[in-house]
């Protein structure tokens, strides 16, 4: 069974950027799509974008265009996020998340990435 | 942008309660919701999607209905490992948009 591992916690400065990682262990993204989702601290969680890595085309959220960029490397069935232009407001856990579509309902999820903000 | 909104915010409940959780979303967004709970630390984990279907090897005790805006989620028997928070999820329209939570606790 396929499970996604993210990479570790990481704290920036504001006003950097970040990449996070997720790759799919035991398998492949298949014909999947890879969302990111971001759960600030006591907060629900907040859908940034996704991709379906055989097509490579990804969907963003507008609050985050301009900010983000989601990328997959198929050949090490690996989703990428980078989010630029960091500030406080980005601190929380990043979580990526595998459905059926870009449009459908989360059945796998990785374990979490903590990104601290702070000066 | 479609806003859920999820009522109560938290509850608490007796062991063997039903519980009732209410979703209401901003538009119709016709079957296209999906329920999941979250336990601290922990990734949500589905538990129903497509508003009434339940996931693999989630308990028969959890089920879901509605449509269009108004959408319900119900424990028929509460246990004690059902403790968490759950939120519901819609994907009719990008971009993906969950509640705001209602946190469940044990009396």
């Amino acid at each position: 069974q396929v499970q996604l591992v993210q990479s570790g916690a990481e704290v920036k400065k504001p006003g950097s950027s970040v990449k996070v990682s997720c790759r799919a262990s035991g398998g492949t993204f298949g014909s999947y799509a890879i969302a990111w989702v971001r759960q600030a601290p006591g907060q629900g969680p907040d859908w940034m974008g996704g991709i379906i890595p055989i097509f490579n085309i990804a969907h963003y959220a507008q609050r985050f265009q301009g900010r983000i960029t989601i990328t997959a490397d198929e050949s090490t069935s690996t989703a990428y996020m980078e989010l630029r232009r960091l500030t406080s407001e980005d601190t929380g856990v990043y979580y990526c998340a595998r459905s059926f579509d870009i449009q459908r309902w989360f059945d796998t999820w990785g374990q979490g990435t903590l990104v601290t903000v702070s000066a | 942008d479609i806003q859920m909104t999820q009522s109560p915010s938290s509850l608490s409940a007796s062991v063997g309660d039903r519980v009732t959780i209410t979703c209401q979303a901003s538009q119709d967004i016709s079957k296209h919701l999906n329920w999941y709970q979250q336990t601290p630390g922990k990734a949500p984990k589905v538990l129903i999607y497509d508003v009434s279907n339940l996931e693999t090897g989630v308990p028969s005790r959890f089920s879901g209905s509605g449509s269009g805006t108004d959408f319900t989620f119900t424990i028929s028997s509460l246990q004690p490992e059902d403790i968490g928070t759950y939120y519901c999820q819609q994907y009719d329209h990008l971009p993906i948009s969950f509640g705001q939570g209602t946190r469940l606790e044990i009396k």
